[in-house]
């Protein structure tokens, strides 16, 4: 599996767009990445996947370039619901099998 | 409701007395697997089943047993409980194992284990 990095930390202040990247050098042909988000004493839960370029839903927005050695989540206009831990995750083209969540990039955000 | 279910969600035990944790999941799910999350270490695998009768060992598998009789079900055992495994853990659920593109994996409310 794909070794990911990430920033243990970032603050942010409320209303501001956050971006979290995640570098996965090591990345196979076939892997996908997702993302995951943790509050705490909850299970992670999924806010978006993808392959190559970028992938937007209602939560969030991935940006995947082309050599896809890293990868930028955003978070548009942040509020403070959005404080959690957030996962960078890279596989799932040979099947999950072992997954390795890090520690992930804990956003606090500011009022 | 689609979920995924622990019991319990908190435990105390002592050394040695042997607890098994179960997970059961509703969506028909034919992935599952284990975690524990522990302060500073983030979410480490234990044990995963791509099927039934299907399991394979994760990073920190050492003091645990799993059996997936059932495709819903996926208890984890520990048959001697020791202080170090006290932890946070979390089982989850997907689709399949990926091999379409991966697939979202599905946790439930975790269960906190304290042994003593």
């Amino acid at each position: 599996l794909a070794k990911t990095t990430q920033p243990i930390s970032m603050d942010s202040y409320e209303g501001q767009e956050v971006n979290i990247t995640c570098s996965h050098n090591n990345i196979a042909t076939n892997d996908y990445i997702t993302w995951y988000q943790q509050f705490p004493s909850q299970g992670p839960r999924f806010i978006i996947q993808g392959y190559k370029t970028k992938v937007t839903n209602e939560v969030a927005s991935l940006f995947i370039p082309a050599d896809r050695k890293s990868s930028t989540l955003s978070l548009p206009r942040v509020s403070l619901s959005d404080t959690a831990v957030y996962y960078c995750l890279v596989g799932g083209s040979g099947g999950y099998q072992k997954v390795t969540f890090g520690i992930g990039t804990k956003l606090q955000v500011i009022p | 409701e689609a979920q995924v279910t622990q019991n319990p969600r908190y435990l105390i035990t002592v050394t040695g007395k042997k607890l098994t944790v179960t997970c059961s999941q509703n969506m028909n799910h034919e992935y599952m697997s284990w975690y524990r999350q522990d302060p500073g270490l983030g979410l480490r695998q234990i044990y995963y089943s791509m099927n039934v009768e299907v399991t394979d060992k994760g990073d920190v598998p050492e003091g645990y047993k799993v059996s997936r009789k059932e495709k819903r079900n996926f208890p984890l055992i520990l048959e001697s409980p020791s202080p170090n495994q006290t932890s946070l853990y979390f089982c989850a659920s997907s689709l399949d194992h990926g091999t379409s593109g991966g697939n979202e994996q599905f946790f439930g409310p975790g269960t906190r284990l304290t042994v003593l």
